[in-house]
């Protein structure tokens, strides 16, 4: 069955380093991927998506690249800042009709100033 | 209103106890979607709605979980006998046309615990 695994955390960087959190999926068709964040206290916001190969998405300075012959979906930012500390999901919607989505297990991010 | 809303945030159960849990979509969202997310864990799918009908309960971990919409917007999950392992936020989310195409939004959570 269709799923994703991502890198463990928690990621601690300092203000201004340059981020990745690995992302893979595995999956049978032409899932769409999203990376979701949320921050202390709220609910999970949609930070960005792709939803073919190739497919580059970006928000708030962040961006994840579709790659289908490696099958993952990156998240990189090149300079994170304090208030980027959060929980980041990966996701993939399958091919299925009913949209589902798909988490991985979310990794932590944490900056410190 | 502005966003997924969902009531209670909390909830504390004695085992055995029935929990009902409500969420309200974004007004006008065909689609409805809960998920589990045990703690230091991703959301794990539940069941969906299109409109009324429950298209979709896959993810139900037992027939102790109930969930309907019976109007098309407001939705109830409702946990019967509710043991331990319950014990984790549950999240609603509700989107636009079909689900396939469209952000899905999602509501604070209910954090269950169950003692």
């Amino acid at each position: 069955g269709n799923s994703v695994t991502q890198m463990e955390g928690p990621v601690t960087l300092s203000e201004e380093a340059f981020l990745t959190i690995n992302c893979t999926y595995t999956a049978t068709g032409y899932p769409s991927l999203f990376w979701y964040v949320q921050y202390p206290g709220e609910g999970l916001q949609l930070l960005l998506k792709a939803t073919k190969a190739d497919d580059k998405g970006s928000n708030k300075g962040f961006e994840a690249t579709y790659r289908k012959e490696t099958t993952s979906f990156h998240l990189e930012k090149g300079s994170v800042q304090v208030s980027d500390s959060a929980v980041y999901f990966c996701a993939l919607r399958g091919s299925s009709n009913t949209g589902k989505l798909i988490f991985g297990q979310g990794t932590t991010l944490q900056v410190k100033p | 209103g502005a966003g997924v809303s969902q009531s209670p945030r909390y909830k504390v159960a004695k085992r055995g106890q029935d929990v009902a849990l409500r969420c309200d979509p974004i007004s006008g969202h065909v689609s409805l979607f809960w998920y589990q997310q045990a703690l230091g864990q991703g959301p794990e799918f539940l069941t969906y709605f299109q409109n009324e009908a429950q298209l979709d309960k896959s993810g139900l971990p037992s027939d102790r979980f109930f969930a309907e919409r019976p109007e098309g917007s407001v939705s109830t999950l409702k946990i019967q006998r509710t043991q331990q392992e319950d014990s984790a936020v549950y999240l609603c989310a509700s989107s636009g046309l079909g689900g396939r195409l469209n952000e899905q939004f999602f509501g604070p959570g209910t954090r269950l615990t169950v003692l």
